[in-house]
């Protein structure tokens, strides 16, 4: 089966560093994209890795290893307003996402 | 300002009635999803639709039906609701099959 595994809370502290852990299971692979998501509100996209590496967007970046079937999520200088849930989702063979639970970021003054 | 809209933002149902959640987008995506989300689990695909004209059945779909009769819509129907379609239901689109897919609102269904 598929499956995709990422911590279920986290807590940090303004102004710190957090990683957000994500493994994954999948028939094929296409693709990884880490999304945002404000309690009651939709998924916005955050990054999305192909390639083996890293890639970084202002204070985000994203880490992806293939052959460990693993990524992170960097976020630094946090802030209250990265107070959300954290999305790891995966393409697989036939192109359609598998997505993982979530992880809840809870930021502390 | 584009995007994706869906109606109803939300809905209590009786359970057997018929439903049809709606969902437009006028970004020309050619691929669209309905997704589910429940607490504690991932958003799990209900239907897809790669270009107009077609549909394709994704993780659950017993219990829902969708068409799509032209690039912008994408309804997704429950044709007999029961209490474990309550759900918060996601619309999205993509450009193609490898790019980011994008958001609608959602709709939070209570079938009682």
């Amino acid at each position: 089966g598929q499956n995709i595994d990422q911590p279920t809370e986290m807590t940090a502290t303004e102004g710190a560093i957090v990683q957000i852990n994500c493994t994954y299971q999948t028939s094929g692979f296409n693709g990884l994209f880490w999304y945002q998501q404000h309690a009651g509100e939709a998924p916005t996209f955050l990054s999305y890795n192909v390639l083996d590496g890293l890639e970084e967007k202002g204070r985000f970046s994203s880490f992806l290893s293939r052959s460990k079937g693993y990524s992170y999520l960097l976020l630094k200088e946090l802030q209250m307003k990265d107070s959300a849930s954290y999305l790891c989702a995966v393409r697989d063979s036939n192109y359609q996402l598998i997505w993982g639970a979530g992880t809840k970021l809870i930021i502390k003054p | 300002i584009a995007g994706i809209t869906q109606a109803p933002t939300s809905q209590i149902l009786a359970a057997g009635r018929r439903m049809t959640l709606r969902c437009t987008q006028d970004m020309r995506h050619n691929a669209m999803y309905w997704y589910r989300q429940d607490l504690g689990l991932g958003l799990r695909l209900i239907h897809y639709s790669n270009t107009a004209g077609t549909t394709g059945k994704g993780e659950v779909p017993d219990g829902y039906s969708v068409s799509r009769a032209n690039t912008d819509d994408f309804p997704l129907t429950l044709a007999s609701a029961v209490p474990s379609q309550t759900s918060v239901y996601f619309c999205a689109s993509s450009e193609g099959a490898t790019t980011e897919a994008f958001f609608g609102q959602g709709t939070r269904l209570t079938v009682v």
